[in-house]
C-alpha cells in the first residue's frame, strides 16, 4: 500500500487565514486525493489531482503536485468555523492507498 | 441517494462475544475496504476486496474477518473480540479497485469491547 504523510500534524488559525497542509509520499502516483474528516465522522472527498497536473482548484481549495519532489500541498483560502476538521492525503495509483494520520485544522472564529 | 451504511453505529461487547459489523454499498462499485482509526494513529486499513469473492489483507488484519459473497455487501466479522479493537471502524467503497478512484465512506461505527 501507499501511503501518505501529512504535515504539519496540528494547525491552529483564525477566522479569514488561509491554511496550508503538506503530503509527502514514497513511490510514483496516478493521482493523489485530499480528504476531510469532521470529528468522528466518515471520510470525505475534497479534490482528485493528477499525476499530469501541477494544480487544481476548487472553491476555496487550492492543490498543487510536485511528483518530482512527491509532495502535494492544500490551501484553504478564508478559513472559516466550519473547516475545522482532519485533513488527509490519499495517494493513489495501481496500489491501494491508505491515509496517514492527517492534519488536524481548528479554526477559531 | 448514493451512500455507503454501516450498521450498528455503536456497540458495546464483551471480550469474546462474536460480532459482525455490517456494510453495504448501492453505488456497484467493485472496491470495498474496512479502516480502524485510533488516537494519534490515524486510519489504517484492516481488509479490502476487489470485488466479489476477492479480499486481502490491509494493513492490520489480526483478529477480523470479512466475506464478499455479494458486490453491494462486505461485513466486518470479529470471532473472539478483545479490549485492543476498541476503535472507530469505517467502511468505505470505490467504483474500481486501486487508487483510481475517490472512495465513499460509511458513517462509522464505534466498537467498545469490555
Amino acid at each position: 500500500s501507499q501511503q501518505g504523510e501529512e504535515d504539519p500534524q496540528a494547525l491552529s488559525i483564525q477566522e479569514g487565514e488561509n491554511a496550508t497542509m503538506n503530503c509527502s509520499y514514497k513511490t510514483s502516483i496516478n493521482n493523489l486525493q485530499w480528504y476531510r474528516q469532521n470529528s468522528g465522522r466518515g471520510l470525505v472527498h475534497l479534490i482528485l489531482i493528477r499525476s499530469n497536473e501541477r494544480e487544481k482548484h476548487s472553491g476555496r481549495l487550492r492543490v498543487t503536485l510536485d511528483t518530482s519532489k512527491k509532495s502535494s500541498s492544500l490551501l484553504i483560502t478564508a478559513s472559516r468555523a466550519a473547516d475545522t476538521a482532519s485533513y488527509f492525503c490519499a495517494p493513489g495509483g495501481s496500489y491501494i492507498p491508505t491515509f496517514g494520520r492527517g492534519t488536524s485544522l481548528i479554526v477559531h472564529p | 441517494e448514493a451512500q455507503v451504511t454501516q450498521n450498528p453505529r455503536y456497540l458495546i461487547t464483551v471480550t469474546g462475544k462474536k460480532l459482525t459489523v455490517t456494510c453495504s454499498q448501492n453505488m456497484n462499485h467493485e472496491y470495498m475496504s474496512w479502516y480502524r482509526q485510533d488516537p494519534g494513529l490515524g486510519l489504517r486499513q484492516i481488509y479490502y476486496s476487489m470485488n466479489v469473492e476477492v479480499t486481502d489483507k490491509g494493513d492490520v488484519p489480526e483478529g477480523y474477518k470479512v466475506s464478499r459473497k455479494e458486490k453491494r455487501n462486505f461485513p466486518l466479522i470479529l470471532e473472539s473480540p478483545s479490549p485492543n479493537q476498541t476503535s472507530l471502524y469505517f467502511c468505505a467503497s470505490s467504483p474500481l479497485a486501486g487508487g483510481y478512484n475517490e472512495q465513499f465512506f460509511g458513517p462509522g461505527t464505534r466498537l467498545t469491547v469490555l
